[in-house]
């Protein structure tokens, strides 16, 4: 099975400034790997993936994230942060020979100050 | 296009009486999946389907749970008899089938019981 670690639940940022939402994932087997954001009372949107190749992958809105495969991390990154990216950030695994089962992290709230 | 149209949007209803949550899934996808957001626990799978079949119920808390999906188009979450602890959001979402890698995620329904 795999599983994925969100290490901080809350992300206070000035707005412009930079931000990066860290996500760490464990498995055995070669996997898939997203980046969904939800905002208030909304559903889950799909920000960007990673399925091979390129390990830097870019997403809407300005954000990118990149695959580092020895550190099984997949951190999600943005520049310079918008008030509008005020929203729950969740990161998920899925395993490539199956896809199915989608695993995901318990969120990171990220908060842009004005 | 519509994305994943779910209803109802919110439900508040008194401990025992069942519930139904109901999920139209993107034309043209295959597999449809159900899953729980809590604050405790995050997003969890609780059944998914594949061209209507069911496939992997084992993240169905217990029998007062159940699924179905009688046609492509559409799919119910049925709770009977519902608990306070039932409360959540729970997400519908749609996979097409070239495309295996990414679900589509509807609004959710946020369901409170008393």
């Amino acid at each position: 099975a795999q599983s994925v670690t969100q290490l901080d639940s809350q992300v206070p940022v000035f707005e412009e400034a930079p931000v990066e939402l860290r996500c760490n994932y464990s498995s055995s087997v070669s996997v898939y790997l997203f980046w969904y954001v939800q905002y208030p009372n909304q559903g889950l949107q799909l920000l960007l993936k990673y399925l091979s190749g390129s390990t830097l992958v870019k997403g809407i809105n300005g954000f990118e994230a990149e695959f580092n495969k020895s550190q099984t991390s997949f951190h999600l990154r943005k520049p310079s942060v918008h008030i509008s990216d005020t929203a729950e950030y969740f990161c998920a695994v899925s395993a490539k020979n199956t896809g199915n089962q989608f695993y995901f992290g318990t969120g990171t709230s990220l908060t842009v100050i004005p | 296009d519509a994305g994943v149209i779910q209803s109802p949007r919110h439900e508040v209803t008194e401990m025992g009486q069942e519930v139904t949550l109901r999920c139209k899934p993107i034309s043209g996808h295959n597999s449809l999946f159900w899953y729980r957001q809590t604050m405790m626990r995050g997003l969890e799978l609780l059944i998914y389907f594949n061209n209507n079949v069911p496939i992997d119920d084992s993240g169905m808390p217990e029998d007062r749970f159940s699924a179905k999906m009688p046609n492509a188009s559409f799919s119910t979450l049925k709770i009977q008899p519902s608990e306070p602890r039932d409360s959540a959001v729970y997400f519908c979402a749609s996979r097409h089938p070239g495309r295996t890698d990414t679900q589509y995620f509807g609004p959710g329904t946020r369901l409170t019981v008393l």
